[in-house]
């Protein structure tokens, strides 16, 4: 079945420094890619997505770019804040007839120290 | 726009008792999702609906789950009884679509903590 694989965590970064949060999944077809973020007491929010190979999706200075041939969708930003201290989620949809319903990676905790 | 709503935040119960969680989508969303979250098991897919009919309960853990949605803008999750291994957030989410890049919209959560 599908699935999705990311680094482990905690992670603990400085303030500007350089974040990449590694996920690689594992899927049977051509499946949307997906970045959500959890802040401490709230829900899920959609960070980013890519729909297709060599896509990049991006937002708030985060990017990540739907790699085929490592079929990975690593998050990176050049720069971290304070206030992007969250728990970061990778995620998959596949098939027509599943459409959005997500497989989810573990998360990754980030905490950014000022 | 209100967001996805989920009532109570948070429940403290005794192992046994019934415990109900509520759940507002979107207005207009045609699907809802309920999820689990544990340290143990990361997110998990209970079940989803879409315009008020379940779809795809596999998810659901056992028996003791029950969800329904009674109308569309109304939904709820019933354990019975219920056990401490049930402690965990439970998320509802919301999308319009059930297109394959859909976003879904979710809830701040209800944290469940069976005694």
């Amino acid at each position: 079945g599908d699935s999705v694989t990311q680094m482990e965590g905690p992670v603990t970064l400085s303030e500007e420094a350089f974040l990449t949060i590694n996920c690689t999944y594992t899927a049977t077809g051509y499946p949307s890619l997906f970045w959500y973020v959890q802040y401490p007491g709230e829900g899920l929010q959609l960070l980013l997505k890519a729909t297709k190979a060599d896509d990049k999706g991006s937002n708030k200075g985060f990017e990540a770019t739907y790699r085929k041939e490592t079929t990975s969708f690593h998050l990176e930003k050049g720069s971290v804040q304070v206030s992007d201290s969250a728990v970061y989620f990778c995620a998959l949809s596949e098939g027509e007839t599943s459409g959005s319903r997500l497989t989810f990676g573990e998360g990754t905790q980030l905490t950014v120290n000022p | 726009d209100a967001g996805v709503i989920q009532s109570p935040r948070h429940e403290v119960t005794e192992m046994g008792q019934e415990v109900t969680l509520r759940c507002k989508p979107i207005s207009g969303h045609d699907y809802l999702f309920w999820y689990r979250q544990t340290m143990m098991r990361g997110l998990e897919l209970l079940i989803y609906f879409n315009n008020n009919v379940p779809i795809d309960d596999s998810g659901m853990p056992e028996d003791r789950f029950s969800a329904k949605m009674p109308n569309a803008s109304f939904s709820t999750l019933k354990i019975q009884p219920s056990e401490p291994r049930d402690s965990a957030v439970y998320f509802c989410a919301s999308s319009q679509e059930l297109a394959l890049a859909d976003t879904q919209y979710f809830g701040p959560g209800t944290r469940l903590t069976v005694l």
